[in-house]
């Protein structure tokens, strides 16, 4: 089935490093989303990409969706301790646009 | 607006009950979408209901029901429990307007523990 990969699984950093998540999916996405989860908290929105190659931007966060929409990647520079959390990429395969298949996250902590 | 809520926020039960869960979407959201998120497992897809109907359905047992009423609140049950259905389950709601893919809102959860 469909299935989206996320590496990795836990990345501790210090303050001020930087941080990358990456998804695969062996099949073309319709389009990516990502989530962040705070600890004892549940999946807030932070993006959307939808075309092929497409690289958008908020802060500190840069997200990319890869040519061939198979793959995307997060990166966060600088990070801080409001970063901590789990971070999960969510595929959509097209047809329905209510059913994600979410990667199984990659837990981030930040030492001050 | 507020937010998705969802009711009970935290449930025991014992193995071969049953579970009824239900959520209440965002004003104007028509699509509900649940989750089931597990350690080990992570966030899994149960199924997706958009105007009283289910539109799509995730890898997941028959015991596993759900429904969406005329308002778009949600309900999911869980037959026959088992001691793997513990876990939290997450309510999304969307607006899906037409032409656009639509982030998910989530709901704070319902953490079902079977004993």
């Amino acid at each position: 089935g469909q299935q989206v990969m996320q590496i990795p699984q836990y990345q501790h950093v210090q303050e001020g490093e930087d941080f990358t998540t990456y998804c695969n999916s062996s099949t073309t996405l319709s389009n990516i989303q990502w989530y962040k989860q705070r600890p004892g908290g549940h999946p807030v929105f932070l993006i959307q990409l939808v075309k092929s190659g497409e690289v958008k931007k908020q802060k500190r966060l840069t997200f990319q969706f890869g040519e061939a929409k198979k793959n995307s990647s997060l990166h966060i520079t600088a990070t801080q301790t409001t970063d901590v959390g789990t971070y999960f990429c969510a595929g959509n395969y097209g047809g329905s646009q209510g059913n994600l298949i979410f990667g199984k996250g990659t837990k981030l902590s930040v030492k001050p | 607006k507020a937010g998705v809520t969802q009711t009970p926020r935290y449930l025991i039960k014992t193995r071969g009950q049953q579970v009824t869960l239900s959520c209440s979407p965002i004003s104007g959201h028509r699509s509900v979408s649940w989750y089931q998120q597990t350690p080990g497992q992570g966030l899994q897809f149960l199924f997706e209901y958009f105007s009283e109907t289910q539109r799509n359905k995730g890898n997941f047992p028959g015991r596993f029901s759900g429904r969406q009423f005329s308002n778009s609140r949600s309900e999911m049950n869980v037959s026959t429990l088992e001691l793997g259905d513990s876990a939290l389950y997450l309510c999304a709601s969307s607006p899906q307007l037409a032409g656009s893919y639509n982030e998910q809102f989530f709901g704070p959860g319902t953490r079902l523990t079977v004993l």
